[in-house]
């Protein structure tokens, strides 16, 4: 099975400290992204990585920036973390569409377990 | 456009039940339609995902796709508490990327 990997369940930070997520995952997957999930909003995209260094802006990059220098790494990163940023943080990757599962599966992401951030 | 309209109510029923869970969309561009399922504290996993307007079972699962009504439908038969979890629908849409649902949350009782 493919595994995503966040290296914090849960973080507590202060304001104005930069923050740094960590995802990893381990199934040479291309795409990878980085989402936010708060109660009555949903999940929203927050940047996206299409490969290696390569990074997109999704619906909400204000406050935030990533860093994508090993495929199976992707980082999100705070630069300096305010309480509107308290939320869950999730990381998902996939193969690219097209490529390995059946063409109507593999656009499913895999996530991690998600990381509580909280800033006080 | 990419909205995507599900019913976030807490949906309780007894074990047994069959629940049924909804999600409508505007945009007739989205053409792949996927269920995941949340269990508390934990990431969202892929249930079931489907392309077609019509049915697709798995267990005691289905997945029901209606494009002219831009409308699917989880159903679940025989509920169990460990089905209890947020169901989150999703849809593909430019760039192949993921429009979610707000979801909906499942409690089976025992």
């Amino acid at each position: 099975d493919v595994k995503v990997t966040q290296s914090s369940r849960y973080l507590v930070k202060r304001t104005g400290e930069k923050v740094f997520l960590e995802c990893v995952q381990d199934m040479d997957h291309e795409n990878m992204f980085w989402y936010r999930q708060d109660p009555g909003l949903g999940l929203r995209l927050i940047y996206f990585s299409y490969d290696v260094k390569m990074k997109e802006k999704g619906d909400i990059p204000e406050g935030y920036s990533v860093s994508r220098e090993k495929k199976e790494r992707f980082s999100l990163i705070l630069e300096s973390a305010s309480t509107n940023q308290t939320s869950m943080y999730l990381c998902a990757s996939r193969y690219p569409p097209g490529q390995g599962l059946p063409r109507s599966s593999n656009y499913g992401y895999t996530f991690g377990s998600g990381t509580r951030l909280t800033v006080v | 456009q990419k909205e995507v309209e599900q019913d976030p109510g807490p949906l309780s029923v007894p074990e047994g039940a069959i629940v049924s869970l909804n999600c409508t969309y505007s945009n007739s561009a989205f053409q792949y339609f996927m269920w995941y399922r949340q269990y508390s504290r934990k990431g969202p996993e892929l249930l079931m995902y489907t392309y077609s307007s019509g049915n697709k079972e798995d267990g005691r699962f289905t997945a029901q796709v209606d494009k002219s009504s831009k409308y699917i439908s989880l159903f679940i038969r025989d509920s169990q508490p460990s089905d209890s979890a947020t169901y989150l629908c999703a849809m593909v849409y430019g760039n192949n990327r993921l429009a979610f649902g707000k979801g909906n949350q499942v409690v089976v009782i025992p």
